[in-house]
């Protein structure tokens, strides 16, 4: 069965300051991977996604993430954080065989300091 | 615009009532979806459909219902069997349910018992 580990449950870091969010993956089979963010009280919003090809995927708001599949990670990166990218972060994952259901991670808080 | 709306933004349940939560969209979607979020589990998948008239149990379906009338709507009751359905409840869809296909949140649900 697939699952998926956000390695950090929170993420401080100073405004302008390069952030990376953890995620990696456990599959018998290939996947799809995704990044969702949440700001407050309001539904999750997809950053970018891994389907196929390059294993750089760039994202909305300058996050890019990679897809290393000999570690079965998907981290996500941004070089320089705003204010406004305070949010919780989502990592999920999908099988290419079925029509399946998206495995969701516990969830990634980044929290940015002024 | 298209997207997804889930109404009440906020609801109080009494105990031994039966609440139930809409959710509309107007993207033309094949598939819903509805999760659970609770703080630091991320979401879990209580029930989704495929098709009109079809739906199938996700991870925690007990002590819920839904039904699935008409492609647009995808409502979900909460049964006084559900002894602990304090919690943020997110509406998804997708154009089907291959993997591949990211999900489209609504803002969410947030239930309270009184």
């Amino acid at each position: 069965a697939q699952s998926v580990t956000q390695l950090d449950s929170q993420v401080p870091v100073f405004e302008e300051a390069p952030v990376e969010l953890r995620c990696n993956y456990s599959s018998s089979v290939s996947v799809y991977l995704f990044w969702y963010v949440q700001y407050p009280n309001q539904g999750l919003q997809l950053l970018l996604k891994y389907l196929s090809g390059s294993t750089l995927v760039k994202g909305i708001n300058g996050f890019e993430a990679e897809f290393n599949k000999s570690q079965t990670s998907f981290h996500l990166r941004k070089p320089s954080v705003h204010i406004s990218d305070t949010a919780e972060y989502f990592c999920a994952v999908t099988e290419y065989s079925s029509a399946s259901k998206i495995i969701f991670g516990s969830g990634t808080r980044l929290s940015i300091r002024p | 615009d298209g997207g997804i709306t889930q109404s009440p933004k906020y609801l109080f349940r009494k105990e031994g009532q039966n609440v139930t939560l809409s959710c509309e969209q107007n993207l033309n979607h094949d598939a819903m979806y509805w999760y659970r979020q609770d703080p630091g589990q991320g979401l879990r998948l209580i029930y989704y459909s495929q098709i009109v008239n079809d739906f199938q149990k996700g991870d925690i379906a007990e002590g819920y219902s839904v039904s699935r009338e008409k492609k647009e709507s995808f409502p979900l009751t909460v049964t006084s069997a559900q002894k602990n359905p304090t919690a943020f409840y997110l509406c998804a869809s997708s154009i089907d349910l291959f993997g591949g296909q990211p999900q489209h949140f609504g803002d969410g649900t947030r239930l309270s018992i009184l």
